[in-house]
């Protein structure tokens, strides 16, 4: 089965810049997907990396490297409100489930 | 901004009781599924339906849950007799096509079982 570990927690203050990772243990996978969940909230989409590389979305960045199975979620000019936990996904070919990681909460302070 | 929408948003069983979640995913949505968050861990996918039938599940989702699309809008989750460990949030989400890697996600359904 697919496995998706990610650090459980990070810290950091605002304005800073943090890397969320993202190992993954799988094949055949359309791409990876970050989550971002405010606490009792929602999962709400955030980035998509289908091939190889960096994808930027304003402050959000991600990054794929299907050789070295690892991803990673870049936070740029950190705001009190990037709080949340954090969460990269994979979606195997020939399924429909969305697969989760572990989850990283992030705690940014003043 | 269109959204997946659900009821209750909160809602307390005894054990044994049946349950019916309720959801509108996003109207021009094709595929449909509901996921599950017990407290404090990760998203864990419980089924996903299209063309009015279950298309995939896993194996969370055992003969005391169904699924069903009563109508054009709505699509519900069933629990037939509540567990303790069914305490959970559920999520309907929804997406345009197969490829789901972008699913929209309603608010959740917290379901605490006494």
């Amino acid at each position: 089965g697919q496995s998706l570990e990610q650090p459980s927690e990070v810290t950091a203050v605002e304005g800073a810049i943090v890397q969320i990772n993202c190992t993954y243990q799988t094949s055949g996978f359309y791409g990876l997907s970050w989550y971002q969940q405010h606490d009792g909230g929602a999962p709400t989409f955030l980035s998509y990396n289908a091939l190889d590389g960096l994808e930027e979305t304003g402050r959000f960045s991600s990054f794929l490297s299907r050789s070295d199975s690892y991803g990673y979620l870049l936070l740029q000019e950190l705001q009190m409100k990037d709080s949340a936990s954090y969460f990269c996904a994979v979606k195997e070919q020939g399924f429909q489930k969305l697969v989760f990681g572990t989850g990283t909460r992030l705690l940014v302070s003043p | 901004e269109p959204e997946v929408t659900q009821t209750p948003s909160h809602q307390v069983t005894q054990m044994g009781q049946e349950v019916i979640l309720r959801c509108v995913p996003i109207s021009n949505h094709l595929y449909f599924y509901w996921y599950r968050q017990i407290l404090g861990q990760k998203v864990e996918f419980l089924v996903s339906f299209y063309n009015n039938e279950i298309s995939e599940k896993s194996e969370i989702f055992d003969d005391q849950f169904s699924v069903e699309r009563p109508d054009g809008s709505n699509f519900t989750l069933k629990i037939r007799s509540t567990k303790l460990e069914d305490s959970a949030m559920y999520f309907c989400a929804s997406s345009r096509d197969s490829s789901g890697n972008t699913i929209y996600f309603g608010e959740g359904s917290w379901l605490t079982v006494v």
